[in-house]
């Protein structure tokens, strides 16, 4: 069955840098659009960024745009969210989604989330 | 960007009621619209696509309507298992921004 674990999350100073992991089972990563949405603390949900099929675009929301990098390990089955300059707005649960269909990147919902991973930006 | 607003941002209700909740576009979307339900502590489960399609394996008490600009979810007769929260969600253009949701509380 379809499977995405996020990990890499923990407490990090601000202007730091973190590594989010969201390993996937249960398809072929390569085919799937991979998007990350977080949620601070009470709040409601962000979308923050997305990694098309093969890797083929990316696609960033403007708070995070310049910081925040995707990357894939296609070898791995997994999804990588590189986070630098990081700010105390970024502390949340981080989420990685898949797309519902293979190839169906920009226009796709989401079908599949992971468990979440917490970040805590502070000094 | 697209803002995405849902209605009403709280809600009161009890088991076997039929509850709407509204979301609305900034600009057309066609029916690139999304439903998800939120339980406390957990990951948001999808529910509809397409604003109208349910996700496998969601009961058929939810449905939604809607296309352009105006979008709804319905839940026919409440369960004990549907009080949570609940955000829309367009995938018409990037972002892919999130209504600020709609929590569904027990009367």
């Amino acid at each position: 069955q379809v499977q995405l674990v996020e990990s890499g999350g923990g407490v990090v100073q601000p202007g730091r840098s973190l590594r989010l992991s969201c390993a996937a089972s249960g398809f072929t990563l390569r085919s799937y659009g991979i998007h990350w949405v977080r949620q601070a603390p009470g709040k409601g949900l962000e979308w923050v960024a997305v990694s098309w099929y093969y890797g083929s675009n990316e696609y960033y929301a403007e708070s995070v745009k310049g910081r925040f990098t995707i990357s894939r390990d296609n070898s791995k089955n997994t999804l990588y969210l590189q986070m630098n300059s990081l700010r105390a707005e970024d502390t949340g649960v981080y989420y990685c989604a898949r797309d519902r269909w293979a190839y169906g990147d920009p226009d796709a919902p989401l079908e599949y989330w992971g468990q979440g991973t917490l970040v805590t930006v502070s000094s | 960007d697209i803002q995405m607003t849902q209605s009403p941002s709280s809600l009161s209700a009890s088991e076997g009621d039929r509850v709407t909740i509204t979301c609305r576009a900034s600009q057309g979307i066609s029916n690139s619209l999304a439903w998800f339900q939120q339980k406390p502590g957990k990951a948001p489960k999808s529910l509809i696509f397409g604003a109208s399609s349910l996700q496998s394996g969601v009961p058929s008490r939810f449905s939604g309507s809607g296309s352009g600009t105006d979008f709804t979810l319905i839940i026919s007769s409440l369960q004990p298992e549907d009080f949570a929260t609940y955000y829309c969600q367009q995938y018409n253009s990037y972002p892919h921004t999130f209504g600020q949701g709609t929590k569904l509380e027990i009367k």
